[in-house]
């Protein structure tokens, strides 16, 4: 079955680089996702990867996947305490429109 | 920019009342989701849509119905709100798959607390 898994918490410290990972289960996904939801607020779209890349660079951030071991991980370099929210990791399925969400990482960036 | 807007930030509601959520997005999409987000269990799919008057159940459908009348507007309806309907309901839309990269734009969230 379909199921995206993350840890439920990470604590930095700001400045330093954060690293969230996350494991899926359909390697027919096309795209992945990264959504960042601070509180009390909706979702909104940090990035996403084409499942035929290993790699997506976007200013503090770096997506690396490894479809190999359905590996998917953000890098967020100089963390800063602007960046505490949780984030979630999202795959695509085949058919139809629907993604599905991992349960979400807690980032705490401590100053 | 995508905007989605949903009706009310915060709802508080006795067990047993019938409620309504309302969704608006105003960039065309096809697609429209609702989801709860329970803590330590993410983003659950409660029903989605992929045109007018066309609905389909997602993981958690039971104790929920929706209606989609106008395209731009989704609707999610407690036909007998109970406790363990309390949570954080978000709404989505996005493009149909074929012509995009499938990503789904969210509203702000409703917190609904039933009591």
């Amino acid at each position: 079955g379909e199921d995206v898994e993350q840890s439920l918490f990470l604590s930095v410290r700001e400045g330093d680089s954060s690293v969230i990972n996350c494991t899926y289960t359909d390697s027919s996904s096309t795209y992945l996702y990264w959504y960042k939801q601070e509180p009390g607020a909706g979702l909104q779209l940090l990035t996403y990867i084409f499942s035929n890349m290993d790699m997506k660079q976007d200013q503090r951030l770096t997506v690396l996947l490894n479809k190999k071991d359905k590996h998917l991980s953000l890098r967020i370099a100089d963390t800063q305490t602007g960046d505490s929210a949780i984030y979630f990791c999202a795959e695509s399925m085949e058919y139809g429109n629907k993604l599905v969400f991992g349960a979400g990482t807690i980032l705490r960036v401590k100053s | 920019d995508v905007k989605v807007t949903q009706s009310s930030r915060y709802l508080v509601k006795r067990t047993g009342e019938k409620v309504f959520l309302e969704c608006v997005q105003d960039m065309d999409h096809e697609n429209m989701f609702w989801y709860r987000q329970d803590p330590g269990l993410g983003l659950r799919l409660i029903y989605f849509s992929y045109d007018v008057k066309m609905k389909e159940k997602g993981d958690i459908p039971e104790g929920y119905s929706v209606s989609r009348e106008k395209k731009e507007r989704f609707s999610l309806i407690l036909e007998s709100a109970s406790t363990n309907q309390t949570s954080m309901y978000l709404c989505a839309s996005s493009f149909s798959a074929g012509g995009s990269r499938g990503e789904q734009y969210f509203g702000p969230g409703t917190r609904l607390t039933v009591t």
